[in-house]
């Protein structure tokens, strides 16, 4: 069981908006802003789109954005394409004794 | 070009070993705290290794004490000896850079490499 908590799926039609929760507590999401999320389409490495919570590295479209609340982080895709049906991953930092967690990913699927 | 190529996986009985190596180029990986994280089969991301810059390592619990990480900056390579396998440590392997700044997270991961865990 995966310490940060995602939904297993979310869908949305071409242009929609979603957004992915990433649920944690005081000793990871809630204490640390390093927050990453990851994009993995099947059979491929997972690639960086969203690191220190709300910063996107270059090439990355403007279109995902992440945000957080408490130990509640987000990921939202605007203006949802095609090529964003994937499966996404929250990543967090937990301290020295625990180093970092994955949440158990999200697919994402355009209708 | 800047990427990370793993090797070494492969089908292993139970009780058996491994080592899993993973080459930089286009950077120097003694700059970079350098990760080990795993995918089993149709499941999520799972850290498993850190070797930080320090010399400092930090194991997940799942494999403390029966895996080791370790660099070779001559080399520009790290690698993951894996002793005691059993059928849960079967998954994709992926070699990850994690960003030379304060945080954590991951700006490049290999290809990743198969390790199959069955008799």
């Amino acid at each position: 069981q995966s310490a940060l908590t995602q939904p297993r799926s979310v869908s949305g039609s071409p242009g929609q908006s979603v957004t992915i929760s990433c649920t944690g507590t005081s000793s990871d999401v809630g204490g640390y802003n390093y927050v990453s999320w990851y994009q993995q389409h099947p059979d491929k490495a997972p690639k960086r789109i969203i690191y220190d919570v709300t910063q996107r590295p270059s090439g990355v479209p403007d279109r995902f954005s992440g945000s957080k609340s408490g130990s509640t982080a987000s990921l939202t895709i605007s203006g949802l394409q095609a090529e964003d049906e994937a499966d996404y991953y929250c990543c967090s930092f937990a301290g020295k004794s625990t180093f970092t967690t994955f949440g158990g990913g999200t697919k994402v699927t355009v209708l | 070009e800047v990427q990370l190529v793993e090797s070494g996986g492969g089908l292993v009985q139970p009780g058996g070993s491994l080592r899993l190596s993973c080459v930089a180029s286009g950077f120097t990986v003694s700059g970079h705290d350098m990760h080990w994280v795993r995918q089993a089969p149709g499941k999520g991301l799972d850290w498993v290794s850190v070797s930080i810059t320090t010399g400092e390592r930090y194991y997940s619990g799942s494999v403390k004490g029966r895996f080791t990480i370790s660099r070779d900056n001559a080399e520009n390579s790290f690698h993951l000896q894996m002793n005691g396998l059993g059928v849960e440590d079967t998954a994709v392997y992926y070699c990850a850079r994690e960003r030379a700044a304060p945080g954590l997270d991951f700006d490049l991961w290999g290809q990743g490499t198969l390790v199959t865990v069955s008799s």
